[in-house]
Order: structure tokens, then sequence, then C-alpha cells
């Protein structure tokens, strides 16, 4: 399985853009990166994924390298509710029936007000 | 809203007592999972199931097993539990889609301490 590596933790003050990165040289072309958020005292939340394009939605964005070895998780404007960890992840598309994701240990992303 | 729902968020076993974790999802979703959480190490695999009565050891299955006799419903089993099982346990679910975009929906966790 192709791995990923985040920085332990960083932080941010509040409203300001956050730009969480992950490395994963080892991504091969069929290989979708997703992230995922675990607030603390819940269970991980799906945030974003992509495979070659940058991609929007109402919580981030995700911008991918142009060799896919690396992407950025995109917080636009931080807020107290976006301090968790979170977890950058490689989903293999032809795993068809064997959709297990591989986490790592995250970014701890700390806001401060 | 759509849910996964783990049926007790804190338990206290002693060693030795077999232990059930339950999860049920109201999705119709394929796919569970059964993940242990410990400081340090992240999320670990140990089981997952595609379909009813079909399971899959995921990357430290041992001293587990699991039970799917009906879609909705993943129960993870501890047959004789130890100190070293306390943790911190996730449940979640997915559609089997054959593409890499399948998303997990996870519970809030069912936190074991084995005394």
């Amino acid at each position: 399985d192709a791995k990923t590596t985040q920085p332990n933790s960083m932080e941010s003050n509040e409203e300001e853009p956050v730009h969480l990165p992950c490395n994963h040289s080892t991504i091969s072309g069929t290989d979708y990166i997703h992230w995922y958020r675990q607030l603390p005292s819940q269970g991980p939340e799906y945030v974003i994924h992509g495979l070659t394009s940058n991609v929007n939605n109402r919580m981030a964005s995700l911008a991918i390298a142009e060799d896919r070895k690396s992407s950025t998780l995109i917080l636009h404007r931080a807020t107290l509710r976006d301090a968790a960890v979170y977890y950058c992840i490689l989903r293999d598309s032809e795993s068809y029936n064997t959709d297990k994701l591989i986490f790592g240990t995250g970014t701890r992303l700390q806001v401060f007000p | 809203d759509v849910k996964v729902t783990q049926s007790s968020r804190y338990l206290v076993k002693r060693t030795g007592e077999k232990v059930f974790l339950e999860c049920v999802q109201d999705m119709d979703h394929e796919n569970m999972f059964w993940y242990r959480q410990d400081p340090g190490l992240g999320l670990r695999l140990i089981y997952f199931s595609y379909d009813v009565k079909m399971k899959e050891k995921g990357d430290i299955p041992e001293g587990y097993s699991v039970s799917r006799e009906k879609k909705e419903r993943f129960s993870l089993i501890l047959e004789s539990a130890s100190t070293n099982q306390t943790s911190m346990y996730l449940c979640a679910s997915s559609f089997i889609r054959p593409s890499g975009a399948n998303v997990l929906t996870f519970g809030a966790g069912s936190r074991l301490t084995v005394l």
C-alpha cells in the first residue's frame, strides 16, 4: 500500500487560511487522495477527495501537485471548530471489494483565537 | 441524518471476559469496518466485511472475531479480553463502488477499558 507523510502538528490563528501538506511519493495512477478529520471525542469524518484535478467543496479545497506526489488540504478561513487531527489517505480505486483505508497518525491542527 | 451507531460509548471489562461491541448503520451500505485507535499508532484496521456473512482480516485481527448476520449490523467480539485490548474502537461503513470515490462514515467510537 502506498504511504503518506504528514507533519505531526500545525498551528493557525482563527480566520486565517491553513495549508495542510501531505507527501505521497509512491502514489500509483489509480490511487485517490482522501482527507478525513477527527474532532475531539468523535470518529473521523470525510472532508474531501480527488484524483488529479483540484477539488473544492463546502468544507475545504484540495490542491494536487501535477506529479501527484503531494497534495495540500486548504481551509480557507480556520475556525475554532476546525481544531482536529487531519488524515491524508490513499484509496486504491482498483481494490473494488476491499474498500479499506490505511490511516496514519495525521496532523494535529491547533487553532488559536 | 444517516449515521453509524455504536452501542456503547464507554465499557469497562475484566481480563478474560467476553466482550461484544455492536455497530449498526442505516445507510444500506455493503461494507462495514472495525478499527482500533491508540495514541501514536493512528487507526488500525481489525476486520472488515463487504457482505452479509462475509468477513476479511485487516491488519491486526489477532484476539478478535466478527459477526455480520444482517446487512446493517457488524459486531466485534473479544473472546477473552486482555489489558492490551484497552483502546478506542471505531466502526465505519461505506458503499461498494468500482472507483476510489467511496466515502467512509464512522461511528462515534467505543472506549473499552480492560482491567
